[in-house]
């Protein structure tokens, strides 16, 4: 089945470390999209691409970036990872062309950053 | 830029009754307006949509939403709850061109 994939699931790691996740999806949708949740503050969108060469800033986009390295690749980087960066981070991506309609996502990467 | 309130973090319902979720949202412009639902340790899925045209929109396993732009409004129903329907629920707005902004959630605890 075409699908959203994220790749680690789990992650642990210490304050100062780079650290990147990666969501490659088959459904061959042009727009991907990076969020990550807290409890209680919801899903915030972090950074977005609309095509490969396309890259947009998001809600809360210091501390991160991104390469849209691929159609199917959209990966997100943190430089220097610090504690108040773990979260629940989703992948999703949609069809392109006019506006945003449904999106689809990944299972989500748990980061731990100690 | 758009926004979205949910200014419920938890509803609870018994089983059998009706339910309601909130929202309400900020836009300049015309909205296009979403509700997700997250079941425990797994990823969000599409419940439903409004893009144009009727104002009542329903969706994915009975549930269905109203969009109301006079109270800038899209609250999500359900004539009759299931213990299954318990959740965290997102609603999401987006413009034409942008990406969707979600909500806070809110959990919704359906008791039997």
């Amino acid at each position: 089945d075409a699908d959203v994939t994220q790749t680690p699931r789990n992650r642990i790691t210490k304050t100062g470390k780079r650290i990147m996740l990666e969501c490659s999806q088959t459904k061959g949708h042009d727009r991907m999209y990076w969020y990550r949740q807290d409890p209680g503050l919801g899903l915030r969108l972090i950074y977005y691409s609309f095509d490969v060469k396309d890259i947009n800033k998001g809600e809360i986009s210091d501390g991160y970036s991104v390469s849209r390295q691929a159609q199917a690749k959209f990966s997100l980087s943190l430089e220097s990872a610090i504690p108040n960066q773990t979260a629940l981070y989703f992948c999703a991506t949609s069809k392109g062309q006019g506006a945003v309609e449904k999106l689809f996502f990944g299972s989500g990467t748990q980061l731990s950053v100690l | 830029a758009q926004s979205v309130a949910q200014p419920e973090d938890q509803v609870n319902v018994a089983e059998g009754n009706p339910l309601t979720v909130k929202c309400t949202y900020s836009v300049s412009g015309n909205p296009y307006l979403f509700w997700y639902v997250q079941y425990p340790n797994r990823g969000l899925q599409f419940l439903l949509k409004y893009i144009t045209g009727d104002n009542l929109v329903k969706g994915s396993y009975g549930f269905e939403a109203e969009f109301n732009k006079s109270q800038t409004s899209f609250h999500l129903k359900k004539p009759s709850a299931l213990v299954s329907d318990s959740a965290l629920y997102f609603c999401a707005v987006s413009l034409a061109g942008t990406a969707l902004i979600f909500g806070k959630g809110t959990t919704l605890s359906v008791s039997s």
